[in-house]
Parts: C-alpha cells; sequence; structure tokens
C-alpha cells in the first residue's frame, strides 16, 4: 500500500521558471517530512525537510509547503537551474519511526530546458 | 571513508543463484538502512540496523532476503535463489546516532539484474 503518493512522474520546465512538485500521503501518523533529490547512477540526496508542526520551510531556492489537512505537501524551486534537473523523491517517516525508517514517493523527473 | 561505498555497483545474476551486496557505512555512523529501487517505483524500506539493538527487519519481501552487519560497521544484504522481480537498484544509508532520517547518507546503489 503506497502511502506516500507523488502522481507526476515526469516534469518540464523553463530555466528561469518556477518547477512546483506535489506529495500526497494517507497516513495521518506522518510527523515529519522530506525531499530528496537523485542524478543517474547516485544515491538521492536531501534537500529539504518540513516537520508538521510548520505549514513552510524555505532554503535558497527550495521551498516546501505542508497542508496538513489536505494531507499535501509541495516542493517548490525558483528560479528552476538546469542543474536541477534530476529526479526528485518526498519521504516521510512518523512518530513510530523515530529512527528515520522512512515511506518514499515514486519520483518525479524534472528537466529544466535553456 | 568519506561516504557510504556500497559494491559491486552493478551485478547481473542467473535466475536461481543467490548475491551479496555490500555496503560500508560512514565511520562512526551507528545506523545503517537498506532500501531498493524497483522500475519505476519508489524507494522500498527493506531493513534497518541501529547500533546493537534488534535490526528492524519489516521490510524483507520474503525468507530468500536476509541482512547482517558485522561489528556494527560493514553490512551483507544476502539474495537467496534470486527471481527476476529481484531485478532492482539497492541503496544503503547510513545516519549518525539519533539523526535519522534528517541525516541520511546515501551510497550510489547496486544495480542487480536477474536474468
Amino acid at each position: 500500500d503506497q502511502q506516500v503518493k507523488q502522481n507526476s512522474p515526469s516534469l518540464s520546465v523553463q530555466e528561469g521558471r518556477i518547477s512546483i512538485l506535489n506529495c500526497d500521503y494517507t497516513n495521518s501518523m506522518f510527523d515529519y517530512f522530506l525531499w530528496y533529490k537523485k542524478y543517474p547512477a547516485e544515491g538521492p540526496t536531501f534537500l529539504i525537510s518540513i516537520s508538521s508542526i510548520k505549514d513552510k520551510n524555505e532554503d535558497g531556492r527550495f521551498t516546501v509547503f505542508l497542508n496538513k489537512s489536505a494531507k499535501h505537501l509541495s516542493l517548490h524551486i525558483v528560479p528552476s537551474q538546469p542543474g536541477d534537473s534530476a529526479v526528485y523523491f518526498c519521504a516521510a517517516s512518523g512518530e513510530t519511526d523515530s529512527w528515520g525508517k522512512l515511506q518514499f514517493g515514486a519520483g518525479t523527473q524534472v528537466v529544466v530546458t535553456p | 571513508g568519506a561516504g557510504v561505498s556500497q559494491s559491486p555497483s552493478n551485478k547481473v545474476t542467473e535466475k536461481g543463484k543467490d548475491v551479496e551486496l555490500r555496503c560500508d557505512p560512514i565511520s562512526g555512523h551507528t545506523a545503517l538502512y537498506w532500501y531498493r529501487q524497483s522500475l519505476g517505483q519508489g524507494l522500498e524500506f527493506l531493513i534497518y540496523f541501529q547500533g546493537n539493538s534488534a535490526p528492524d527487519k519489516s521490510g524483507l519481501p520474503s525468507d530468500r532476503f536476509s541482512a547482517e552487519r558485522t561489528g556494527g560497521s560493514v553490512s551483507t544484504l544476502t539474495i537467496q535463489r534470486t527471481q527476476q522481480e529481484d531485478s532492482a537498484v539497492y541503496l544503503c544509508a547510513s545516519s549518525a546516532y539519533r539523526q535519522g532520517a534528517r541525516g541520511y547518507t546515501f551510497g550510489s546503489g547496486t544495480r542487480l539484474t536477474v536474468v
């Protein structure tokens, strides 16, 4: 049962524009959410996270928004750059997974075009 | 080491053979995780080790899968009698004590192909 869903397998965006990646989850016990970025033949790298006590977290060009009532989070990248072309994974963990076991979405392939 | 090291990077094996995948975590990291990514799927949790505690094996898909972590460092994931559905990228991650997911460092993975 997929508890974290990324319904858009791919996204194409022009350089300089905003990229918006979406993620939905079903488990209301999740209290911590993360985004990872993955280049081909490399492991995922941590990008940004948000705790369920917040609704927004910003780090440079990256902002994550959390809507707990809708069980939805999104990642905004602005402005998008060619180096942002990668697969982005949404992940979540809950109180009982405090040691860090994560549930991942299937990923969204982002392509930033010149 | 400086990062999480996994070997081999690629493995092609015949159906029915056993395979061993190795993970060398960051020195001093007490937590070690195995995930796998099948084609078109997200990362699927397999097993996690934390210090000397009993491992959480709740994600292992069948009894053909096993893992051990010797001396609190290197881990080996063993798949017996491989099947074609075992084909995936197997990823290992480690994190420091109590950092959990906030401190994950992933290796580059082992791409396993069962033919």
